[in-house]
């Protein structure tokens, strides 16, 4: 299995530019998690979707920052427009079926690192 | 409001010593589970405890889990450079398995040789 894959790996941007991270979970995974990671804050769940319906996104910063997952395979986490305070590092990650016994066990990728200048 | 306080944060000691990394928090979780992360990579799960009471070994490390289920510890043995990373602890919680998981801030280890 390729594992959990996102792309780019790195991204440098202007401040005021549009920004899309995309994120191709492990094929079988129904859930699909979005992640921030800063040396102040840690890791920090964005959004997560279940079989491809949002299910919480209390941990979006405000309304610059959208996600969607069109299917079982894509996922993007758009920032417009993107800030300085946005630079970090955007994770993607998914998990196995609810049915099965290790449903908790996240999946990361190698994650988005993104600079907002 | 961090629901998982892990400490330390920082640790640097030298090949061969013992240490041991805390996860606490006055929630209950389902479950939890210990990740590391290397620079420049995602997290990588290395396990999951259930049980209250529960002790799991990976070689040279041992996770606990509090009787409780509100706290969890990993040991590690005899450290080695190549134990260096970014270790996290990461609860489950509620009756409703969404898989969602509350995350720690972390513990920067350093192993020098």
């Amino acid at each position: 299995d390729a594992g959990v894959i996102q792309s780019p790996r790195h991204e440098v941007t202007e401040m005021g530019q549009e920004v899309t991270l995309r994120c191709k979970p492990i094929s079988g995974h129904n859930s699909l998690f979005w992640y921030r990671q800063t040396m102040m804050r840690g890791l920090e769940l964005l959004i997560y979707f279940n079989n491809n319906v949002p299910i919480d996104d209390s941990g979006m910063p405000e309304d610059r920052f959208s996600a969607k997952m069109p299917n079982a395979s894509f996922s993007t986490l758009k920032i417009q427009p993107s800030e300085p305070r946005d630079s970090a590092v955007y994770f993607c990650a998914s998990s196995p079926s609810l049915e099965r016994e290790n449903a908790d066990t996240q999946y990361f990728g190698p994650g988005t690192r993104l600079t907002v200048l | 409001t961090q629901l998982l306080e892990q400490s330390p944060q920082f640790l640097s000691i030298q090949e061969g010593e013992n240490l041991t990394v805390y996860c606490n928090s006055s929630s209950v979780f389902s479950s939890l589970q210990w990740y590391r992360q290397e620079p420049g990579e995602g997290p990588v799960l290395l396990v999951t405890v259930v049980t209250g009471g529960e002790v799991k070994k990976l070689k040279r490390l041992t996770f606990q889990f509090g009787d409780a289920r509100k706290d969890s510890s990993l040991h590690i043995t005899a450290a080695q450079p190549g134990d260096t990373g970014l270790y996290l602890c990461a609860g489950a919680r509620g009756s409703s398995n969404t898989g969602k998981l509350i995350f720690g801030q972390g513990t920067t280890l350093q192993v020098k040789p």
